[in-house]
């Protein structure tokens, strides 16, 4: 079984730019999860979808960050304009029932 | 707010040895799991353990083992024979009501030869 691609691996830009983040999940999972993880801290949820609708965005801040799971399969994480606190790695997630399987993440620097 | 706290931000333990990682946590839930995660520098996250909430019995894997309190929202995790593989971030993290996972800010292992 494929794991969860995240793309790219890394990834710098200057604030007040924009970046976007891309997830491929696994084949079947219906459940797909972004998180920021600032370093030293654990993950923290972004945004969950199910299928192609939004669970629990509760903790995204909307007026810089958008995501979109369009025809419920590869998502994608956009901030546009970055600020140096956005400096962190973000995970995607996958899950059915109550197996997760977690990509590598993309480490994003703001400079 | 729901949480999950991990009071050791460091350990170290001597290869061959035991060590004992400590995680509490926060739930107004009867019925919900529990996780430890391994995070090495390659940054994903790789499942260690799980223990459902209705069960008394503590899980085990191989060399990992917890000791589940409810009561108590306690969630210790064990780790036997320590290997120099075992040296890693762990995170301790407890399933949502929405099936999403609440993560404590981790506990940094390392493994002396």
């Amino acid at each position: 079984e494929a794991g969860v691609a995240q793309s790219p691996r890394y990834k710098i830009i200057e604030k007040r730019q924009s970046v976007a983040f891309w997830c491929n999940p696994i084949s079947g999972h219906a459940t797909l999860y972004w998180y920021q993880q600032i370093l030293g801290q654990g993950p923290k949820l972004l945004i969950q979808f199910q299928n192609n609708g939004v669970v629990d965005d509760s903790q995204l801040p909307k007026d810089r960050f958008s995501a979109e799971r369009l025809k419920g399969v590869d998502s994608t994480l956009k901030i546009q304009p970055a600020k140096l606190e956005d400096s962190a790695v973000y995970l995607c997630a996958s899950s059915r029932g109550d197996g997760y399987t977690f990509g590598s993440g993309t480490r994003l620097t703001v400079v | 707010a729901q949480t999950v706290t991990q009071s050791q931000p460091e350990m170290s333990v001597q290869e061959a040895e035991t060590v004992t990682l400590s995680c509490t946590y926060d739930t107004s839930e009867s019925d919900y799991y529990l996780f430890w995660y391994k995070q090495p520098p390659s940054r994903q996250m790789i499942l260690v353990i799980r223990q459902e909430a209705y069960k008394q019995q503590n899980a085990t894997e191989n060399r990992f083992s917890v000791n589940f309190q409810k009561a108590a929202k306690s969630f210790s995790l064990k780790i036997s024979d320590s290997q120099l593989g075992d040296a890693a971030m762990y995170f301790c993290a407890r399933g949502g009501s929405q099936g999403n996972l609440i993560f404590g800010k981790g506990t940094k292992l390392s493994v002396k030869p």
